[in-house]
């Protein structure tokens, strides 16, 4: 069965420092591959997404991600955090061939942004 | 714009009520899901319907029903609510067409007493 590993719980971000997220799965085929955000108190909203062709996929608000198949991660990269960055967010995977069609999250990654 | 909603935002209920929780759609998605999200462990599918009246346990399906018969509308049901399922509840959808992009709603969070 799919599963979706984020090893970090917490990380803590200067504002305008980088920011790289960790996402591994486990999937046979190739995954469809998901980050979304969730701001306090809010639902959660799409980040971008990976489905195939190139492994580097730009997504909203100046996230970027990397699909990388012999790691079997997805990593959420942003070049410079600001503090309306500081949220939770998680990775998914859908499975594209099973009979029915759902994504499996990872348990989350929240954000902190220090001034 | 795709609209997710859900009727409550935040509810208290007793241990024992019958707790139904809506969510509403406007975008005549196919598929609809429910969530219940706690810390450290992520958004858990309870249920989801592909179709009216047609429905599919998920992961975490005990202790809660749905029920779908309008397109645009699916119930959560606790028919007999107890505090272990004091949680975040999420809704979302999709069109099948759309390869799993699923939109949430804003969430319901639910205490029980």
């Amino acid at each position: 069965a799919q599963s979706v590993t984020q090893p970090d719980i917490h990380i803590t971000v200067s504002e305008g420092a980088s920011l790289e997220l960790r996402c591994n799965y486990s999937y046979g085929a190739t995954p469809y591959l998901f980050w979304y955000v969730q701001s306090p108190g809010q639902g959660l909203q799409l980040l971008l997404k990976y489905f195939s062709g190139d492994t580097l996929v730009q997504g909203i608000k100046g996230f970027e991600a990397e699909f990388k198949r012999s790691q079997s991660s997805f990593n959420l990269r942003k070049p410079s955090v600001h503090w309306s960055d500081a949220a939770e967010y998680f990775c998914a995977v859908g499975a594209r061939n099973t009979g029915f069609q759902k994504l499996v999250f990872g348990t989350g990654t929240r954000l902190l942004v220090s001034p | 714009d795709v609209k997710v909603t859900q009727s409550s935002r935040y509810l208290v209920k007793r241990t024992g009520e019958k707790v139904f929780l809506e969510c509403v759609q406007d975008m005549d998605h196919e598929n609809m899901f429910w969530y219940r999200q706690d810390p450290g462990l992520g958004l858990r599918l309870i249920y989801f319907s592909y179709d009216v009246k047609m429905k599919e346990k998920g992961d975490i399906p005990e202790g809660y029903s749905v029920s779908r018969e309008k397109k645009e509308r699916f119930s959560l049901i606790l028919e007999s609510a107890s505090t272990n399922q004091t949680s975040m509840y999420l809704c979302a959808s999709y069109r099948t067409s759309a390869t799993y992009e699923q939109y949430f709603g804003p969430g319901t969070r639910l205490t029980v007493t």
